[in-house]
């Protein structure tokens, strides 16, 4: 069966510092990967997907990118934390990119920037 | 602009009774619908999709309703249980896109007393 696995699962970081989240798939090939942010009161917000190795789209202008180094690997990165990047980080992969196809979501990153 | 509305940020039901939750949409013709499952601190898990020509679909107790002349869908957790209580998010799908178009709405926390 096809498991998802983020981590970390907290993080706190000081304003400025360098950001990495890291998200594997296990038990499929080549699915569609996206990294969403979730905060309070507000729906689930698309970050970056990838429809293959080494192509990101991205959905949000910020400081924020993301890579996919290998074929089940979803990087999210910062150069510079700023206050407004806390939140709830999800990694989440699909097994086909057309509409419908179910998303299935990892236990995501509780980010906190002081 | 596009808008997702979920009835209310929270609801509380009987145990044994049926829950209802809505969702409406306005400036959105989506090609589909999805409905998810949040527990706290964890990501989202995918229950059931509804497409625009569908009128309903059932899985155990679930129940998804949609009307696109209303422009809701309605979500109904029939004999509930504590168990159940969760936040419900409702996602909206367009024609010819793929999940990255896919919009969510805040969602409802729901509590089951027992």
């Amino acid at each position: 069966s096809q498991t998802i696995h983020q981590w970390p699962a907290t993080l706190v970081q000081p304003v400025g510092s360098p950001l990495s989240l890291e998200c594997t798939v296990e038990g499929t090939s080549n699915p569609n990967l996206y990294w969403y942010r979730q905060a309070a009161g507000r729906g689930l917000q698309l970050l970056f997907y990838s429809v293959g190795i080494g192509q990101i789209s991205s959905e949000v202008p910020q400081n924020l990118s993301a890579s996919r180094p290998q074929d089940r690997q979803f990087i999210l990165s910062s150069k510079k934390l700023l206050l407004s990047d806390s939140g709830f980080y999800l990694c989440a992969w699909s097994a086909q990119r057309h509409g419908g196809s179910p998303l299935h979501f990892g236990n995501g990153t509780r980010l906190t920037v002081t | 602009s596009q808008k997702i509305e979920q009835n209310s940020e929270a609801l509380n039901i009987q145990e044994g009774k049926t829950a209802t939750l809505t969702c409406n949409y306005t400036n959105y013709s989506p090609a589909y619908l999805q409905w998810y499952r949040q527990d706290p601190g964890r990501g989202p898990v995918f229950l059931l999709l509804i497409r625009e020509n569908e009128k309903e679909k059932r899985k155990e107790r679930l129940k998804v309703t949609f009307d696109t002349t209303l422009k809701q869908s309605l979500f109904h957790i029939t004999a509930s249980q504590p168990a159940d209580s969760a936040t419900y998010l409702c996602a909206l799908g367009s024609r010819g896109f793929g999940n990255e178009k896919l919009t969510f709405g805040t969602g409802t926390r729901l509590t089951i007393i027992p």
